[in-house]
């Protein structure tokens, strides 16, 4: 049973516009989400992440948005850059006590950004 | 220059031959962990450890082993029981207990059994 789902597999936007990766959720005992970038033949790198106590984050081009009702979050790219090709990856915490810090990902997007 | 190694890059293997997987690191995280990547399937769990000489089973840690003798270290075996060892591995570490959750990630091991 999948917990951390990216339906798309792939998305293809232009060089300059607005990328937008989802990712839906199902355990609501999911309390931190991260997203990952990740180029073939490397291990993935950290790119943001959000606590459920908020409902955005901002770092740069990259802003992270959080709807818990909803169980979504969505990762934003705003300029897309051809360096953005990659693959993202959505990843969640579950809320545990003490010291377990266990991520649960997603199957990854493929973006493509278009000169 | 922190971070986490895994050696070697490329590993080609005999069937039924067991083999071990390199990961160190140099960041001082308590916490480790080893994922494969298949093709369309993200990052599957193996297994983890909070703690030196103490680790758990993730998802799929049928066929491999691990160990953690020391806090750098956190090896895993590939054995022969393992019934689809290709793969794209990968050793990761965090912190617990800071509260952002990250993980670092190493470069990763392909392993092609034949």
């Amino acid at each position: 049973d999948q917990q951390v789902k990216q339906n798309s597999p792939s998305l293809s936007v232009q060089e300059g516009r607005i990328s937008i990766l989802n990712c839906d959720y199902t355990n609501s005992m999911f309390d931190y989400f991260l997203w990952y970038k990740k180029y073939p033949a490397e291990g993935p790198t950290f790119l943001i992440s959000i606590s459920s106590i908020k409902d955005k984050n901002e770092d740069g081009r990259f802003t992270v948005f959080l709807n818990k009702s909803a169980k979504h979050l969505s990762l934003h790219i705003v300029p897309s850059q051809p360096g953005d090709s990659a693959v993202y990856f959505c990843a969640a915490k579950g809320r545990v006590t003490g010291a377990n810090s266990k991520l649960t990902f997603g199957k990854g997007i493929t973006l493509s950004v278009r000169p | 220059d922190g971070g986490i190694t895994q050696s070697p890059k490329y590993l080609f293997r005999k069937e039924g031959q067991n083999v071990t997987l390199s990961c160190e690191q140099n960041l001082n995280h308590d916490a480790m962990y080893w994922y494969r990547q298949d093709p369309g399937q993200g990052l599957r769990l193996i297994y983890y450890s909070q703690i030196v000489n103490d680790f758990q089973k993730g998802d799929i840690a049928e066929g491999y082993s691990v160990s953690r003798e020391k806090k750098e270290s956190f090896p895993l075996t590939v054995t022969s029981a393992q019934k689809n060892p290709t793969a794209f591995y990968l050793c990761a570490s965090s912190q617990p207990g800071q509260g952002t959750y990250e993980q670092y990630f190493g470069p990763g091991t392909r392993l092609t059994v034949t």
